[in-house]
């Protein structure tokens, strides 16, 4: 089983569109949870980053975490064009000295339509 | 204010001979990070530098080594390519710190092992 589990997709939707992405994990350990984008030949570019359990919202993207549930989210609202890419979740578990790596999911492609 | 910087973007080997990739990390940054991320897959952690010297490596054979510079440019060796060495590899840096802030990662170097 892998760490980290991500639908690969592809995901289409229309313009305007709410997206939801997710991410489950098996790891409890982990502590700090990212959403990276990634566009196409690219390397990937941090959106946002959370601390444990809750939300936090930049503008119209919302990250949820529930480790209770090992689940993470990242909502995004009235997607646009530019949002079309792929959106990697990432995780780490943290600890002193920030000599912790990060483990990626696969990566969820997005399109969105005009 | 210059990001990650990585060379070569591409480059094709043959199976059995030897590549080394190089990556100069955003201004500031002093810890670097290797990811190889095959296609269609989310990037897989290879090895981590501070302070040249490797802090933590991932499930990769030995056929992969490092180097950090006093400057804290890094490089990347493979050794003995094979098939399966063709993928995206993607340098990280940032600063023990604010690790879980999120890494800053370059554009990448696409190896193709023919």
């Amino acid at each position: 089983q892998k760490e980290v589990e991500q639908d690969p997709g592809p995901l289409s939707v229309p313009e305007g569109a709410i997206v939801s992405l997710n991410c489950t994990y098996s790891n409890s350990a982990f502590q700090y949870f990212m959403w990276y984008r990634q566009y196409s030949r690219k390397g990937p570019e941090l959106l946002m980053y959370t601390y444990s359990s809750g939300n936090k919202e930049d503008g119209r993207f919302t990250a949820q975490v529930d480790k209770s549930s090992k689940y993470i989210s990242l909502f995004i609202r009235d997607s646009q064009p530019s949002d079309s890419a792929t959106y990697l979740c990432a995780m780490s578990a943290g600890g002193s000295g920030g000599y912790q790596k990060v483990t990626f999911g696969t990566g969820t492609k997005l399109q969105v339509i005009p | 204010d210059a990001g990650v910087t990585q060379s070569p973007t591409h480059l094709i080997k043959t199976r059995g001979q030897q590549v080394t990739l190089r990556c100069s990390p955003k201004s500031g940054h002093d810890t670097v990070s290797w990811y190889q991320q095959a296609l269609g897959q989310g990037p897989q952690f290879i090895f981590q530098y501070y302070e040249e010297e490797e802090r933590q490596r991932g499930n990769f054979p030995d056929r992969f080594s490092g180097h950090q510079f006093p400057n804290y440019s890094s490089e990347l060796n493979v050794n003995a390519l094979l098939l399966g060495d063709s993928a995206l590899y993607l340098c990280a840096s940032s600063t023990p710190d604010r690790f879980f802030y999120g890494y800053t990662f370059g554009s990448g170097t696409r190896l193709t092992v023919v």
